[in-house]
């Protein structure tokens, strides 16, 4: 019955090494977000698909790369991971661009 | 640029007492919403104000908008222990579809 679900829930891996997170929404949301929340708790928009198409991609390295399959899922894939990545990152969906979003639990990243 | 900013940063009460959360923002708004966060949880949509109303109520949350000073608040009424959590404000900016969301208010809420 979870909304948004988004797995693992804990992602712990070396520098360097590849990674994805997964994300579902099961709301028929159209919308789809990914967002990097700091040690400092300050939550930032990185990437935003609205039927799978690509909307929003904000200044991010290019080794992040997102991917949505269908318009239920939103997945980010990490390259080349780097200490700084080490963050919680969130999914989210909306019905629309001012509507409220729905978010998953995070997935809490460390690169050891 | 950061959209919104919130004061206080922390606030520490007694169950039963009232907490006010203050948010300000930077540019036109046709909305603003209200998210709390729990420790280790993703955020929560509270309430949704538009730009053309002034008050509104949810149960024991009141929040009020003032476009003219670009300010809003949100008050919590007959706090408990399990509104203890981080709450953010949060704007779409400008003609983006970006929800921008501010620096967050930490509250605690003491038994």
């Amino acid at each position: 019955d979870t909304a948004v679900s988004q797995t693992p829930k804990y992602l712990v891996t070396q520098m360097g090494n590849d990674k994805s997170i997964k994300c579902e929404q099961n709301l028929g949301h159209d919308t789809m977000y990914w967002y990097k929340q700091d040690s400092k708790k300050f939550l930032k928009i990185m990437f935003s698909y609205n039927n799978k198409e690509l909307i929003i991609n904000e200044t991010v390295p290019n080794r992040f790369s997102p991917k949505s399959p269908d318009k239920a899922h939103l997945n980010l894939h990490i390259n080349s991971l780097e200490l700084g990545d080490s963050a919680v990152y969130f999914c989210a969906s909306s019905q629309g661009r001012e509507e409220p979003q729905h978010f998953g639990d995070g997935t809490r990243l460390s690169i050891l | 640029s950061q959209q919104g900013e919130e004061d206080p940063q922390a606030l520490s009460i007694q169950e039963g007492e009232n907490a006010t959360m203050n948010c300000s923002y930077k540019t036109s708004i046709n909305n603003l919403q209200w998210y709390r966060q729990n420790s280790g949880r993703g955020l929560v949509h509270l309430i949704l104000i538009r730009s053309n109303e002034r008050e509104k109520h949810s149960g024991r949350l009141r929040v009020t908008l003032d476009t003219s000073k670009k300010s809003s608040s949100l008050l919590i009424t007959a706090s408990r222990a399990a509104d203890t959590a981080s709450y953010f404000c949060a704007t779409v900016l400008g003609n983006t579809d970006k929800l921008i969301f501010g620096t967050g208010t930490r509250l605690q809420v003491f038994p």
